[in-house]
């Protein structure tokens, strides 16, 4: 079983869409939680990063952590064209250094 | 603040052959990652750096990969000889822990072909 599982996709919404995408992770010994985007031909760049359960809001952006589910999420409101990416769900944890396990990312289109 | 270098961006070779690719982390980040990201995936830890020092490199393929970080600052990740699975985008990334969280910034990648 991988570590964290997570839907490629693709996903595409009209703009002005809710995007939710998640994730699911098996072992409860990481404590934190992230998401990246992921533009074509560019590196991941960090979007969210929380450690506690519970939803972190940041603009139009809402990431939701369930600890007793291993069950991450990531909520896009008003989703723009600019939102067009990949996203990766990542957890990390002290005991394995701090390295990132990401998911396998979502493709997400939103058309105009 | 410059962010993470790599070069080459690009790089085309054909199986059997050497491919050497470099990392500049941002100024100050002790730590350093390799990922290897194949299409449709992602990115997955090749090797762990803290300092010169490695941390972790128990996913790294140590029969024809090879890194190194001299001085504690730029890394080079080395294959030799490549093979076609190889092929893939090569992320470095590089942290600066502050109490008991780490931020990792990467880099744009390079992107390797081998044919």
């Amino acid at each position: 079983q991988k570590e964290v599982e997570q839907d490629p996709g693709p996903l595409s919404v009209p703009e002005g869409a809710i995007v939710s995408l998640n994730c699911t992770y098996s072992n409860s010994a990481f404590q934190y939680f992230m998401w990246y985007r992921q533009y074509s031909r560019k590196g991941p760049e960090l979007l969210m990063y929380t450690y506690s359960s519970g939803n972190k809001e940041d603009g139009r952006f809402t990431a939701q952590v369930d600890k007793s589910s291993k069950y991450i999420s990531l909520f896009i409101r008003d989703s723009q064209p600019s939102d067009s990416a990949t996203y990766l769900c990542a957890i990390q944890g002290r005991n394995s250094g701090y390295a990132l396990n990401f998911g396998k990312g979502t493709s997400l289109l939103v058309t105009p | 603040e410059a962010g993470v270098a790599q070069s080459p961006r690009y790089k085309i070779i054909e199986k059997r052959q050497s491919v050497a690719f470099w990392c500049n982390p941002i100024s100050g980040h002790a730590t350093l990652y390799w990922y290897q990201q194949i299409l449709g995936q992602g990115p997955k830890l090749l090797i762990q750096f803290q300092n010169n020092g490695v941390v972790d490199d128990s996913q790294l393929p140590k029969d024809r990969f090879s890194a190194e970080r001299l001085k504690g600052v730029d890394s080079t990740l080395k294959i030799q000889p490549a093979k076609l699975e190889d092929s893939a985008v090569y992320l470095c990334a590089s942290s600066l822990r502050t109490g008991s969280s780490e931020t990792q910034y990467f880099g744009p990648g390079t992107r390797l072909l081998v044919l």
